[in-house]
């Protein structure tokens, strides 16, 4: 069974510019769940959808947004990038919806430069 | 959501069991611990979870203590593959939101 997938894996953008991530889930996995890790501020939850609607989310600013698609994969923009945002961007999938505590599996990162 | 505790960094032997402890003494009821570990620059890898009982899988086993205060991770026979920061997890069942900590970096060494 094929893992979580992000494209793509490098990417390097300049300031003001915006940026769109990529994350296909495992395959019956309806849950898509977005993180950000810096070496200052370590991993931290973005958001997360379900059934193509948003469930939860992080304290991120609004320049951060996502959707999901019928087919469950996921999508995350960035608007106006700043140097701050330079990060790993890590999707994670699981079969249902968090509350359910339903085990998440992570792709390999997006690793976004804003020079 | 319960903040975790553990050591910053710890060292292992090749071939010896590595026991990463985690405290998480404010947990409730419906927290889960659950166990990811990070190897250089690449995305979590699921190790295993549990709420009360002790656990085991093909990767590691889990201990939590009958309070639920504090957990440890077995690798039995830790590879210098394990080399990997380590992170102790309570989720709640009602966010899901996996919040990390710092983790612990094990160095397995030859």
């Amino acid at each position: 069974k094929a893992g979580v997938t992000q494209t793509p894996r490098y990417l390097i953008k300049t300031r003001g510019q915006q940026v769109t991530l990529s994350c296909s889930p495992i395959s019956g996995h309806r849950s898509v769940s977005w993180y950000q890790q810096t070496p200052g501020q370590g991993l931290q939850f973005l958001f997360e959808y379900f059934s193509e609607t948003q469930r939860n989310k992080g304290n991120f600013p609004g320049r951060f947004s996502g959707r999901q698609f019928s087919n469950s994969r996921s999508e995350m923009n960035v608007s106006t990038l700043e140097l701050g945002d330079s990060a790993l961007y890590l999707c994670a999938s699981s079969r249902q919806y968090s509350s359910s505590a339903d085990t998440q599996y992570f792709g390999p990162g997006t690793r976004l430069t804003v020079l | 959501d319960a903040k975790t505790t553990q050591p910053t960094s710890m060292d292992c032997a090749e071939g010896r069991a590595a026991n990463l402890p985690c405290n998480h003494s404010t947990i409730s009821g419906n927290e889960y611990v659950y166990w990811y570990r990070q190897i250089h620059s690449q995305g979590p890898q699921y190790i295993i979870h549990g709420l009360k009982n002790n656990e085991t899988n093909e990767m590691a086993s889990l201990i939590i203590t009958e309070d639920r205060k504090s957990s440890t991770l077995i690798l039995p026979h830790a590879t210098l593959r394990d080399t990997a920061v380590y992170y102790c997890i309570a989720l709640s069942s009602n966010t899901g939101k996996l919040i990390f900590g710092q983790g612990t970096t094990l160095q397995v060494k030859p």
